[in-house]
C-alpha cells in the first residue's frame, strides 16, 4: 500500500564506498525527485525525472547519479562516498498536470564514517 | 530563482495554544504545499493550496497567490503537532518545488 517507498532506511557506510538508494511509487505519477536534507533540516532538490528523462541536475558532485529504469523507479547511486554526504536523502514522486503536489517517501538516513 | 522564506523560524507554544505560521514567496507560483515534518522525520502533506482556504480539522490554510504569501492555522494545538512546518511553491518557470527553511514548532504539555 506504500506510495512512495525508499530502501534502505538507514545506510551506514565507510568513506570511499559506493551505495544505491531505491525508490519505488505506485502512484502512476510521471515526475520523480530526490531531495537531500542536511542537519539544519533544509530541503535541497537534487534531481528530477520525469517518464524516465532526467530534467532536472541541480549543482550536485557527479559522483551522484540517478537512474531510473522505468517511470515508477528512480534509483540514487553514489560513488567515493565523503563524510559531507551524511544526510537523509528523500525521494517525492507528483502528477506533472497537478504542478507539484508531492508525496514523499520516508527517507533514507545516510551516515557516511 | 524563486525565494521562499518562512516565518517564524522556531515557535513554542503551550497545548491549547492557537499560532499562525507564514510563507512569503517572491514570484508567481502555480501550486503551493504545506508539509509537516515529525519528530520521527517523516514528510506528511498538510494542504495542496494554490490559492484560497482549505480546512483539515483544527488546520487550516489560506493562499493569497497575487499577493505572494501563504498562511497557515494551528488551532488548539496537542504535543504531536511538534515537528517542522514547510511551506513549497511550485514555479512555472523553474519546473520545480523550492521548500522554505521550516518553522520549528515545539508544543509543550
Amino acid at each position: 500500500d506504500t506510495a512512495v517507498s525508499q530502501t534502505p532506511k538507514y545506510l551506514v557506510t565507510q568513506m570511499g564506498n559506493d551505495k544505491s538508494i531505491k525508490c519505488e511509487q505506485n502512484l502512476g505519477h510521471d515526475t520523480m525527485y530526490w531531495y537531500k536534507q542536511d542537519s539544519k533540516k533544509f530541503l535541497k532538490i537534487m534531481f528530477s525525472y520525469n517518464n524516465k528523462e532526467l530534467i532536472i541536475n541541480e549543482t550536485v558532485p557527479n559522483r551522484f547519479s540517478p537512474k531510473s529504469p522505468d517511470k515508477a523507479h528512480l534509483n540514487l547511486h553514489i560513488n567515493s562516498l565523503e563524510l559531507g554526504d551524511s544526510a537523509v536523502y528523500f525521494c517525492a514522486s507528483s502528477q506533472e498536470s497537478l504542478r507539484g503536489g508531492y508525496t514523499f517517501g520516508s527517507g533514507t538516513r545516510l551516515t557516511v564514517v | 530563482g524563486i525565494q521562499v522564506e518562512q516565518s517564524p523560524p522556531d515557535l513554542i507554544l503551550q497545548e491549547g495554544a492557537n499560532s499562525t505560521l507564514r510563507c512569503n514567496f517572491s514570484d508567481s507560483v502555480n501550486n503551493l504545499q504545506w508539509f509537516h515534518q515529525n519528530p520521527w522525520g517523516q514528510l506528511i502533506n498538510l494542504f495542496y493550496i494554490p490559492s484560497g482556504t482549505k480546512q483539515n480539522g483544527r488546520l487550516s490554510a489560506t493562499t493569497v497567490a497575487t499577493e505572494r504569501y501563504s498562511l497557515l492555522y494551528i488551532s488548539s494545538s496537542q504535543t504531536t503537532d511538534s515537528g517542522v512546518y514547510f511551506c513549497a511553491v511550485w514555479s512555472p518557470n523553474a519546473g520545480k518545488s523550492t521548500f522554505g527553511d521550516g518553522t520549528t514548532l515545539t508544543v509543550k504539555p
